[in-house]
């Protein structure tokens, strides 16, 4: 059974230009998390989704950032018109259900330039 | 949300056991200790869980006191490959806690 899988593992990106971050969940998993680190810092709950529905973005920046779950494929984590402060790692989580474990991806990490 | 607290670092050698102490004097009734381990460039991984008293697994044992404004991760006969950050989490373990808060973090560096 993989785990979760994130892509890509790097990604540069301009400032202005558009990123997304893609998260596969673990099979079986309807639940997705994505989580953003900063250098020498814990991960910052961004948003918890299900399938094509967003059931908490508390901890999404109001601006930029969205995020969905399509029935079919990946979750995404959009950030438009980067900015030098989004530059982190991005890590997505999945999960059974609510409350469960929370298995981890390896992470997104974004350079804007 | 109940805070933690936690060294920012720790050292040790091999084969030692290293105990990482975290407080939360805030923790809710409701509220599960949960401790992670993070290794650079991964993902955090999940370590372990209480509630109260001990909880032992084939990685790690955990000790929470009666009172539960503490606890303490031991790992036995570290290695170099436990050289990682160690994250203690305080929440509820149903619905009404979706999101993980993660702390700074203890990072503990194992020596040869």
């Amino acid at each position: 059974n993989a785990g979760v899988m994130q892509n890509p593992r790097h990604l540069v990106r301009r400032r202005g230009q558009e990123a997304r971050l893609r998260c596969s969940p673990m099979k079986g998993h309807s639940h997705v998390y994505w989580y953003r680190q900063l250098p020498e810092e814990g991960l910052k709950f961004m948003v918890y989704l299900q399938k094509e529905n967003i059931i908490d973005e508390s901890g999404m920046p109001k601006e930029r950032f969205s995020a969905e779950f399509p029935k079919e494929g990946p979750s995404i984590l959009r950030i438009q018109q980067v900015v030098r402060g989004d530059s982190a790692a991005y890590f997505c989580a999945s999960s059974t259900g609510t409350g469960d474990e929370q298995y981890f991806g390896p992470g997104t990490r974004l350079t804007v330039t | 949300l109940a805070k933690t607290t936690q060294p920012i670092s720790m050292d040790s050698y091999e084969g030692q056991e290293v105990n990482i102490t975290c407080s939360h004097n805030n923790i809710a009734t409701n509220d599960y200790i949960t401790w992670y381990q993070q290794f650079p460039s991964q993902g955090p991984r999940f370590i372990i869980q209480g509630y109260k008293t001990k909880v032992k697994n084939e990685v790690a044992s955990l000790f929470i006191p009666a009172d539960r404004k503490s606890s303490t991760l031991s790992l036995p006969r570290v290695s170099l490959s436990d050289t990682a950050v160690y994250y203690c989490l305080v929440g509820e373990l149903d619905t009404g806690r979706r999101a993980l808060t993660f702390g700074s973090g203890t990072r503990l560096q194992v020596q040869p």
